[in-house]
């Protein structure tokens, strides 16, 4: 069965704590994604890594890092936190190769920033 | 770079109606639209997709209609259910860089 899955599910900060937020996938997929989610913004993209150590902003990368060690995992790091990042973090993943490919979808992360 | 518009933002219907999504897209160059549908506290999931060289594509109740022209797109789903009530998103990706949402439509079935 085909899967994205994230950990945690939920979690809750305080603003200047890190954050770490895992994701993995048992397809092989060459891309994966970070997007978050805010109401009435639709999902924006953080970052995309097209493979091991080969990462690159996105559209909101600032206040974010990546980790890419592993085809099947790729991490989100928050170094001290903000309040404003307080969001429904995405991971995705894709065959690779091109962007004109179906995304797969992890079941989010719901992060609270106190 | 890429916008990607959709109207309505929200809309409720009765369960059998038939509704309509529309999206619009800035860039030229996108030639692959995907739309994903969030059901409650769930993953988005892959519906439908459709590419510029294309004007049409129907799976099930699903009709996805393409103008290249104006750079819209329109999403038809035909005898609604409970189980359509979700997010339905609308992405544009020229196939180089990745793919931009639009901000959702958010569909409600009621009985």
């Amino acid at each position: 069965d085909m899967k994205v899955t994230q950990m945690p599910r939920y979690l809750i900060k305080r603003m200047g704590e890190n954050v770490l937020l895992e994701c993995g996938q048992d397809m092989s997929h060459e891309t994966m994604y970070w997007y978050r989610q805010d109401p009435g913004l639709g999902l924006q993209l953080i970052y995309i890594s097209y493979d091991v150590d080969s990462n690159s902003e996105g559209d909101i990368p600032k206040g974010y890092r990546v980790s890419r060690k592993k085809r099947e995992h790729f991490s989100l790091i928050l170094d001290s936190a903000k309040t404003n990042q307080t969001s429904v973090y995405f991971c995705a993943s894709s065959l690779g190769g091109t962007s004109a490919e179906t995304l797969y979808f992890g079941s989010g992360t719901r992060l609270t920033v106190l | 770079g890429e916008q990607v518009e959709q109207l309505p933002s929200s809309l409720i219907v009765q369960e059998g109606a038939s509704v309509l999504i529309n999206c619009s897209y800035t860039d030229s160059a996108s030639v692959y639209f995907p739309w994903y549908k969030q059901e409650p506290g769930k993953r988005l999931q892959f519906i439908i997709d459709i590419r510029s060289n294309m004007e049409r594509k129907q799976t099930q109740r699903l009709t996805l209609l393409f103008d290249k022209k104006t750079k819209h797109l329109s999403l038809h789903i035909t005898a609604t259910q409970p189980g359509d009530s979700a997010i339905y998103f609308c992405s544009a990706t020229d196939s180089g860089t990745y793919q931009r949402f639009g901000t959702g439509t958010k569909l409600q079935v009621v009985p």
